[in-house]
């Protein structure tokens, strides 16, 4: 089963540009059974999904974010990144990878990293 | 967009007692509806999928049910280990999602 770990930089300044890694192992990116995909969740509030990331590279986001938003795909690297640009407080999170399983009636997301806290602040 | 919507936004129950948490669509969305259990400072966990197909290794004290706007999880018989917050999802035939904004279920 693919275990996932989040990576990037804690602290980020207002307007500037947020970006994580997620190192996938036990499983390629390159897989045809998932997706792959960024949820966060403010501290103390509840979860909201970013956006999601096939190995060919098509994407889906979360409209709210779509100006913002843009994920990749390294499969040399088996790793798949996120970046969100002009950056708030409002998007102080902690920042969660995760796998995109389709499934006969919808997706789900079933394995996850253990998330990374961004902290937006000057 | 489609909105998900939890109900209680938290609940106080005791060990081994029967509690259902009810999740609304603000438009149909068939049985694409997921379930995920969050303890504090972990990720979350996938409970149900389809709104009552049971995900793999979880106790089947836990169950959903619903389809179109309205839907539910119960949980027969809380256990010590149960006591965490609760997220809907809304899923699809793309890989695009919404959560509710999750019920905390508190120890009486």
């Amino acid at each position: 089963q693919p275990q996932l770990q989040e990576s990037g930089p804690g602290l980020v300044k207002p307007s500037e540009t947020l970006s994580l890694t997620c190192t996938v192992s036990g499983g390629s990116i390159s897989s045809s059974s998932y997706y792959w995909g960024w949820i966060r969740q403010p501290p103390g509030k509840g979860l909201e999904w970013i956006g999601s990331i096939y190995r060919s590279g098509s994407t889906y986001y979360n409209p709210s974010l779509k100006s913002r938003v843009t994920m990749s795909v390294d499969k040399p690297k088996n790793q798949f990144s996120l970046k969100v640009t002009s950056v708030t407080a409002a998007d102080t999170a902690v920042y969660y990878c995760a796998t995109i399983g389709g499934l006969d009636w919808g997706y789900i997301n079933d394995y996850w990293g253990q998330g990374t806290l961004v902290i937006v602040s000057s | 967009d489609i909105q998900m919507t939890q109900s209680p936004s938290s609940l106080s129950a005791s060990v081994g007692d029967r509690v259902t948490i009810t999740c609304r669509a603000s438009q149909s969305i068939s049985i694409y509806l997921n379930w995920y259990q969050q303890k504090p400072g972990k990720a979350p966990k996938l409970l149900i999928h389809a709104a009552s197909r049971l995900q793999s290794g979880i106790p089947s004290r836990f169950s959903g049910s619903g389809s179109g706007t309205d839907f539910t999880l119960t949980i027969s018989s809380l256990q010590r280990e149960d006591f965490a917050t609760y997220y809907c999802q809304r899923s699809y035939s793309t890989p695009t999602f919404a959560f509710g904004q999750g019920t905390k279920l508190e120890i009486k």
